[in-house]
């Protein structure tokens, strides 16, 4: 069975556009997660989708941030207007569904602001 | 604030030998104690997980400990491999969330 994927693995934007970072979970695994990965830190929780609940965005650092998905499906994460401090590796796992603890990671994608 | 502290934050060890890494953390309230190895490039991979009731737990070569009422959690590796080298990070996990520690990076040399 197929793990979680991510795209792109590598993005290299210029300061000031928009980046879109595209995350594949596990099928049937209700619950999706967004990390950011900074050099050298500890992954930051982003965002958080179970279901069809409202997402849990407390994470996000600023409203230049959103994430959607799409039913129990792929999930994007946008970045508008990207900033050199937006650069890090952004990591999405995907859990089987309440009451189940394990998450899983995909590869990520590392972006890089220039 | 909810914080986990690791230690040392490197650590380079030849192949063959044992090594143990530390993690205290803060977190309240706390569910359970996570390990996982992230090798270069890719997303981290769980090794152990342990709730607040249990004291030990292995994975192989990998022996997780927690102590609940210390904060504290060891993850101790047994006649290391090359393909060890990696990062180890602790996650303790509250109710809805994680924090994570920003890993130790282990290097098994030859």
């Amino acid at each position: 069975g197929a793990g979680v994927s991510q795209s792109p693995s590598n993005k290299v934007t210029e300061k000031g556009k928009d980046v879109e970072l595209r995350c594949d979970p596990i099928s049937g695994h209700t619950a999706l997660y967004w990390y950011r990965q900074r050099l050298g830190q500890g992954l930051e929780f982003l965002i958080y989708f179970q279901g069809n609940s409202a997402p849990d965005k407390s994470g996000l650092p600023s409203d230049r941030f959103s994430a959607e998905r799409t039913g129990e499906s792929v999930s994007t994460l946008t970045i508008q207007r990207t900033q050199q401090e937006d650069s890090a590796v952004y990591l999405c796992a995907s859990r089987a569904g309440v009451g189940r603890v394990e998450q899983y990671f995909g590869p990520g994608t590392r972006l890089t602001v220039t | 604030k909810n914080q986990v502290e690791q230690s040392p934050q490197s650590l380079i060890i030849l192949e063959g030998k044992n090594c143990t890494l530390q993690c205290n953390y803060t977190v309240s309230p706390f569910s359970n104690l996570r390990w996982y190895k992230q090798d270069t490039g890719r997303g981290p991979v769980s090794l152990t997980i342990m709730t607040f009731s249990e004291n030990t737990k292995s994975n192989g070569r990998y022996t997780a400990t927690l102590d609940a009422d210390t904060k504290q959690s060891s993850l101790h590796i047994t006649a290391s491999q090359l393909s060890d080298s990696a990062s180890y990070i602790c996650v303790a996990s509250g109710y809805s969330t994680l924090t994570f520690g920003k890993g130790t990076m282990l290097l098994v040399s030859p």
